[in-house]
């Protein structure tokens, strides 16, 4: 069956600083990755998603993805942090599970706090 | 562009009440998904709708729950004979997809938070 760790509960860094959130999944297909934010009171929002094409994938408010396949991950970086960035993270893998069914499978998600 | 709407945002019942959720996807989108979020954990897969069928239900759908999408437009979701293990924020996502649905965007509401006393 097809599953997503993300490797950190929590994160922490300062305003300015490089983020980094890590996710490793496991499919037996070709999955379709995706990262998703949510912020406190709000929806889940598409961060950005990767679905075959180009390895490296750029996202909004400055984040981007790579799908290393011989690593199975799929971690989340962005140069700088701001304050807004604050929030929670959720790393996706989507396909076929072992039912034959599709589905999407979230991570248990990343917590950012970050600090002035 | 007014995005997925539920309702309501919270609900409280007692064990073993029926309770209803309503689901208002973004108008043109055809599929409609609904998930679970316990505490601390991400979002879990519930079923999935694409106009009026429903094509994908997860194992964790028991017999007390149904989800219905009349007419490829509102879905509702409804728990009989509710436990307090049902207690977690409901979400309802919609998108619109002409491939396999796990390549879609999803574009997700606010949620309903139940309790379940």
């Amino acid at each position: 069956a097809q599953s997503v760790t993300q490797l950190d509960s929590h994160v922490s860094v300062s305003e300015g600083t490089p983020v980094l959130l890590r996710c490793n999944y496991s499919s037996s297909y070709s999955p379709s990755l995706f990262w998703y934010v949510q912020h406190p009171n709000k929806g889940l929002q598409l961060l950005l998603k990767y679905t075959s094409a180009a390895t490296l994938v750029k996202g909004i408010n400055g984040f981007e993805a790579e799908f290393k396949k011989s690593e199975t991950s799929f971690h989340l970086t962005k140069p700088s942090a701001h304050m807004s960035d604050a929030a929670e993270y959720f790393c996706v893998v989507g396909g076929f599970m072992d039912t034959g069914r599709r589905a999407l499978t979230f991570g248990s998600g990343t917590r950012l706090q970050v600090q002035p | 562009d007014t995005g997925v709407s539920q309702d309501p945002r919270h609900k409280i019942t007692k064990r073993g009440q029926n309770v209803t959720f309503r689901c208002d996807p973004i108008s043109e989108h055809n599929r409609l998904y609904w998930y679970r979020q316990t505490l601390g954990q991400g979002p879990e897969f519930l079923t999935y709708f694409q106009n009026e069928a429903q094509l994908e239900k997860s194992r964790l759908l028991s017999d007390r729950f149904s989800a219905e999408r009349p007419k490829g437009s509102f879905s509702t979701l409804e728990i009989q004979r509710t436990e307090q293990g049902d207690s977690a924020m409901y979400l309802c996502a919609s998108s619109l997809g002409t491939s396999g649905m796990v390549t879609d965007t999803q574009y997700f509401g606010p949620g309903t938070r139940l309790t379940v006393l």
